[in-house]
């Protein structure tokens, strides 16, 4: 059965820090891979997907993503965090070639930005 | 932006009634889920609807639940006899059909509370 992986619960930092936010997920075959964003108060948000062709994807507000297929890997990463980046974080795979709405979510990242 | 809505916002309902959460999907969508969330876990998805049928469920699916789209703009979830355990923030979402690559857009929620 596909599962998803994120390592942290709730990760702090300040600003102008580095993320790196960490998902794994299981499944042998094609994969799409999706990071969403809730912030608080508000709906889920698209951050970034990929589908195919280059691994490293850009998303909204700086963020990016690269997907490593011999790790089963697509961590989320942003050079330079705001407060306004506060927020939980979730990552999401779905199967490939069909079915993009059945998607399965890790358990999401909180994240605290402390100005 | 167009947005997916959903009302109400909370609902508390006592055990073994029925409930119908309401969304309304972008207007020009073709595809309409439904997933939730129990406090402190992952986005789990339910349902899928396309085309005026369930085109996938999940295992939490079972037959205390059902959807429909009775008009050409709502799409409802229905738990027949609530239990406690069906306490969740229930999301919408929908995706517009012209592009595999179209992404989900969610809605801000319900929260049921079962008590």
């Amino acid at each position: 059965a596909q599962s998803v992986s994120q390592h942290n619960h709730h990760v702090i930092l300040s600003e102008a820090a580095s993320l790196e936010l960490g998902c794994n997920y299981s499944y042998g075959g094609t994969v799409n891979l999706f990071w969403y964003v809730q912030y608080p108060g508000q709906h889920l948000q698209l951050l970034l997907k990929y589908f195919s062709g280059d691994p490293l994807v850009k998303g909204i507000k700086g963020f990016e993503a690269e997907f490593i297929k011999s790790k089963f890997s697509f961590n989320l990463r942003k050079p330079s965090v705001q407060w306004s980046d506060t927020a939980e974080y979730f990552c999401a795979v779905g199967r490939g070639g069909g079915s993009q709405g059945n998607l399965i979510f890790g358990k999401g990242t909180k994240l605290s930005v402390k100005p | 932006e167009p947005e997916v809505t959903q009302t109400p916002s909370h609902q508390v309902t006592q055990m073994g009634q029925e409930v119908i959460l309401r969304c309304v999907p972008i207007s020009n969508h073709l595809y309409f889920y439904w997933y939730r969330q129990i406090l402190g876990q992952k986005v789990e998805f339910l349902v899928s609807f396309y085309n005026n049928e369930i085109s996938e469920k999940s295992e939490i699916f079972d037959d205390q639940f059902s959807v429909e789209r009775p008009d050409g703009s709502n799409f409802t979830l229905k738990i027949r006899s609530t239990k406690l355990e069906d306490s969740a923030m229930y999301f919408c979402a929908s995706r517009g059909g012209s592009s595999y690559n179209s992404p989900l857009h969610f809605g801000n929620g319900t929260r049921l509370t079962v008590t």
